[in-house]
């Protein structure tokens, strides 16, 4: 069973555009929440994440919106650049874990000049 | 600083033989963990290791996989006998504190992407 959804494959916006990708959760012991970015070949990379105490983090051009009674969150970029173009994973932590993280299988943003 | 280091980065393996991959954690921290990700999968959770212990294997293969930590050099995800079905990309994350002080970012290494023919 996926305890983390990311429901698009894939997503296409226009240079300068927002970019919002989702991701849905069913386990309600989650309580840290972390966005990753991947090129191919690559290791993710840490991006953005948020507490379930929090609803809003903001760095830059990234902010990721949680709505715990929903059981989502997004990932907002804007404006989005070519660069931005890449896999974007969910992942969350539960709280009692040892850490390990539960990964979604990720949404493959293209940016278009 | 150099990041998370991960060898080979890619390895093909026979069925039956067996397939070594060293992790080397960022200087300075002592918390690996180890990802496998299936083709057009998310990154699956498979073990967390500290200095010369096992933390966490509940996301290992019962049989053919074991992970190590050793006191001195890389941590090695080994796994014997490979079936076609290992083949993969594995990553290695390290982490400079426990999760319980950071509950923080994991560092990802490049991976290594094993192919068994």
């Amino acid at each position: 069973d996926q305890q983390v959804k990311q429901n698009s494959p894939s997503l296409s916006v226009q240079e300068g555009r927002i970019s919002i990708l989702n991701c849905d959760y069913t386990n309600s012991m989650f309580d840290y929440f972390l966005w990753y970015k991947k090129y191919p070949a690559e290791g993710p990379t840490f991006l953005i994440s948020i507490s379930s105490i929090k609803d809003k983090n903001e760095d830059g051009r990234f902010t990721v919106f949680l709505n715990k009674s929903a059981k989502h969150l997004s990932l907002h970029i804007v404006p989005s650049q070519p660069g931005d173009s890449a896999v974007y994973f969910c992942a969350a932590s539960a709280r009692g874990s040892q850490g390990n993280l539960i990964f979604g299988k990720g949404t493959k943003l293209s940016v278009k000049p | 600083n150099a990041g998370v280091m991960q060898n080979p980065r890619h390895l093909v393996r026979r069925r039956g033989q067996e397939a070594r991959l060293r992790c080397s954690p960022m200087k300075g921290h002592s918390h690996v963990y180890w990802y496998r990700q299936l083709p057009e999968e998310g990154l699956k959770f498979m073990v967390y290791l500290q200095k010369e212990n096992i933390i966490d294997e509940s996301g290992m293969p019962k049989e053919r996989f074991s992970a190590e930590f050793p006191k001195e050099g890389p941590s090695i995800l080994r796994i014997q006998q490979v079936v076609r079905g290992d083949s993969a990309a594995y990553f290695c994350a390290s982490s400079p504190l426990p999760p319980k002080y950071s509950y923080n970012e994991q560092f990802f290494g490049p991976g290594t992407r094993l192919t068994v023919l």
